[in-house]
């Protein structure tokens, strides 16, 4: 059984460029959501991804959006990179069917993206 | 909206004693799920122990306890014979129901253990 992965580990970018980043599911999931944690805070949802469409969003703009594939691997993508863009990006892999999500969610290890 | 709120940024505690880590949370949902993750220095969040909304039992992993008081909203963590490797932040977090697809976070407590 594989855990979560991330890639990659450390990530700088300047303001205004464009960031993707990417997240490999734990083996047996289906579903993918995305946080950011802003240094200091706690993990805020950005959205999920089930059965490669978006299934959630939270508070977050338009230049952050998502894919997701056939394996269940995730995308994170972020346009027009501001300095508060900053932060932690934990990805979580689980599992849903039937409309029900069930709580094993497993996080990733996270890619640090700094914004100059 | 769901809040979180953990009041304790920082605690610590002596090698082998009890600490207790506080979380309270505000919904208008009677079905939800209430969690800790634990967050070392490696980054990588860990599900600590989880209580359903519908149980009135209280949650127990080992050393790991919860005392959830649902009229309250209080959900707090209780970790005994504290060990140098439970050294982290601790995040309360809370999903609504089995088909909620955001769990919210609080914004954790750092746990340093003192040998």
């Amino acid at each position: 059984e594989t855990g979560v992965t991330q890639s990659p580990t450390h990530l700088i970018k300047t303001r205004g460029q464009q960031v993707t980043l990417r997240c490999s599911s734990q083996s047996g999931h289906n579903t993918v959501s995305w946080y950011q944690q802003a240094l200091g805070q706690g993990p805020q949802f950005i959205f999920q991804y089930y059965r490669e469409e978006e299934n959630g969003r939270g508070n977050f703009p338009p230049r952050f959006s998502g894919l997701q594939f056939p394996n269940y691997s995730s995308e994170l993508n972020v346009n027009a990179l501001e300095l508060d863009d900053s932060a932690l990006y934990l990805c979580a892999s689980s599992l849903r069917t039937s409309g029900i999500l069930y709580n094993e969610q497993f996080f990733g290890p996270g890619t640090r993206l700094t914004v100059l | 909206a769901q809040t979180v709120t953990q009041s304790q940024p920082e605690m610590s505690v002596q090698e082998a004693e009890t600490v207790t880590l506080s979380c309270t949370y505000d919904t208008s949902e009677s079905d939800y799920y209430l969690f800790w993750y634990k967050q070392p220095p490696s980054r990588q969040m860990i599900l600590v122990i989880r209580q359903e909304a519908y149980k009135q039992q209280n949650a127990t992993e080992n050393r790991f306890s919860v005392n959830f008081q649902k009229a309250a909203k209080s959900f707090s963590l209780k970790i005994s014979d504290s060990q140098l490797g439970d050294a982290a932040m601790y995040f309360c977090a809370y999903r609504r129901s089995n088909t909620g697809n955001q769990f919210y976070f609080g914004t954790g407590t750092s746990l340093t253990v003192i040998p």
